[in-house]
């Protein structure tokens, strides 16, 4: 079964403090990754579109990545503003549909 | 300013009654999203649309209904057949091409609780 798991569940930083959070998946090809941060109540807000292997993308403090196998979101000097869940999804080369599949997120606290 | 509405914020009904969740958007996407939300869990997917009249289950269909008649809206009814209604509900948006699905856009959400 297609899955994408992300890790760690829960991450607390003190500001300043750099880390990275994890994305793997195991669908057969990718034809997009994706991700978003959600604050408690709130809808997902996109950060991220990854297509291919290799490729970067930078907003602010964050940095996402891509490799065959995993994407990683690395926070730079994070502020207690970066707290909130971060999710990551995937679209499968010929699935067929429109239809993403979700990670279950990692809930960054960062401390001042 | 363009974007995706959901309303109501909060619902509250009793256990047995039908409720229509609605969303609304104005960024001229085809395709639309219901997603559900509970904790630990991540957001699993209702049902989705990709054009006008047309829908299709996801992951979780059962105990719910969709309609798509017009573009811009795409209502979520959740019927008292749903066993554990319960959550947090989230519409979406987002352009699609070619099999090539692009970032989705989100609303607000709407936090449904019965009782």
């Amino acid at each position: 079964e297609d899955q994408v798991t992300q890790s760690p569940e829960a991450l607390r930083l003190q500001e300043g403090e750099s880390s990275s959070l994890n994305c793997s998946y195991t669908v057969s090809g990718l034809r997009g990754l994706f991700w978003y941060r959600q604050d408690p109540g709130k809808g997902p807000e996109f950060l991220f579109t990854l297509y291919s292997a290799g490729e970067e993308k930078e907003k602010e403090r964050l940095k996402a990545t891509l490799t065959k196998k995993e994407s990683f979101l690395h926070i730079t000097a994070p502020k207690p503003e970066d707290s909130a869940t971060y999710l990551c999804a995937v679209q499968e080369v010929g699935s067929g549909t429109y239809k993403y599949i979700f990670g279950t997120g990692t809930r960054l606290k960062v401390l001042a | 300013d363009g974007g995706i509405t959901q309303s109501p914020k909060y619902l509250f009904r009793k256990e047995g009654q039908n409720v229509t969740l609605s969303c609304e958007q104005n960024l001229n996407h085809d395709a639309m999203y219901w997603y559900r939300q509970d904790p630990g869990q991540g957001l699993r997917l209702i049902y989705y649309s990709q054009i006008v009249n047309d829908f299709q289950k996801g992951d979780i269909a059962e105990g719910y209904s969709v309609s798509r008649e017009k573009k811009e809206s795409f209502p979520l009814t959740v019927t008292s057949a749903q066993k554990n209604p319960t959550a947090f509900y989230l519409c979406a948006s987002s352009i699609t091409a070619w099999g090539t699905l692009y970032e989705q856009y989100f609303g607000p959400g709407t936090r449904l609780t019965v009782t």
